[in-house]
């Protein structure tokens, strides 16, 4: 059974530092990875995807990277700003159904 | 342009009433989706669909039953509703198993 495990469960840093979310999973076995934020009383909105055969994926101030074999990810922001202020969520798919398994998030708060 | 929308947003009702929650996509996508988050703000997936058949179906209760009449259409029924089912419900969609997106959310709310 999947497990995702994300570290820390809380994060709050000064507007302007680069930081990094960590995601961990029990099976290797994936077929690909998506990081996602959740705004208060809000539905997700999808950051990146990493398909299993990739390193790292980059979007403008965010870069996810994928280890599949040691089963990690992480997730590198850059010159946080206030409005990165969220939960973030990763979660890997695959399985004998490649259904998407979700961590606990990680509750990021940039002060001004 | 709203690519997975569902209603209501928010839905109030009593112990043991049957209720139900559509979502659709215009995304054009294959498989649609619905999770259950839950008060740790935990999400869990329950159904999936691909091409309007079940592919997914988790250990849920079987008072929770999913409809698909088309593929940009998944609803969720819900009968005798308990204090437990209580939650923030999301639809979601993929094309295949590409990249998901989400709903806005609905928070049922049971009494």
């Amino acid at each position: 059974k999947q497990e995702v495990t994300q570290i820390p469960a809380a994060l709050s840093v000064p507007e302007g530092e680069n930081l990094v979310l960590n995601c961990s999973f029990t099976d290797s076995a994936i077929y690909n990875l998506q990081w996602f934020r959740q705004d208060p009383g809000k539905g997700l909105t999808s950051l990146l995807l990493i398909q299993s055969s990739q390193r790292e994926q980059t979007s403008g101030r965010l870069n996810a990277s994928l280890d599949k074999s040691s089963g990690r990810s992480t997730l590198y922001i850059a010159a946080s700003q206030p409005g990165d202020s969220a939960t973030y969520l990763c979660a890997v798919r695959g399985g004998s159904n490649y259904k998407l398994t979700f961590g606990k998030g990680t509750l990021l708060t940039v002060n001004p | 342009d709203t690519a997975v929308s569902q209603t209501p947003k928010y839905l109030v009702t009593q112990m043991g009433n049957d209720k139900s929650i559509k979502c659709e996509q215009n995304l054009g996508h294959d498989t649609m989706y619905w999770y259950k988050q839950d008060s740790k703000k935990f999400l869990k997936i329950m159904f999936s669909y691909n091409n309007k058949e079940l592919i997914i179906n988790e250990t849920v209760p079987n008072r929770f039953s999913p409809k698909s009449p088309d593929k940009a259409h998944l609803n969720l029924h819900i009968n005798s509703l308990e204090l437990g089912d209580s939650a923030v419900y999301f639809c979601a969609s993929s094309q295949s198993r590409y990249e998901q997106y989400f709903g806005p959310g609905t928070r049922l709310t049971v009494t």
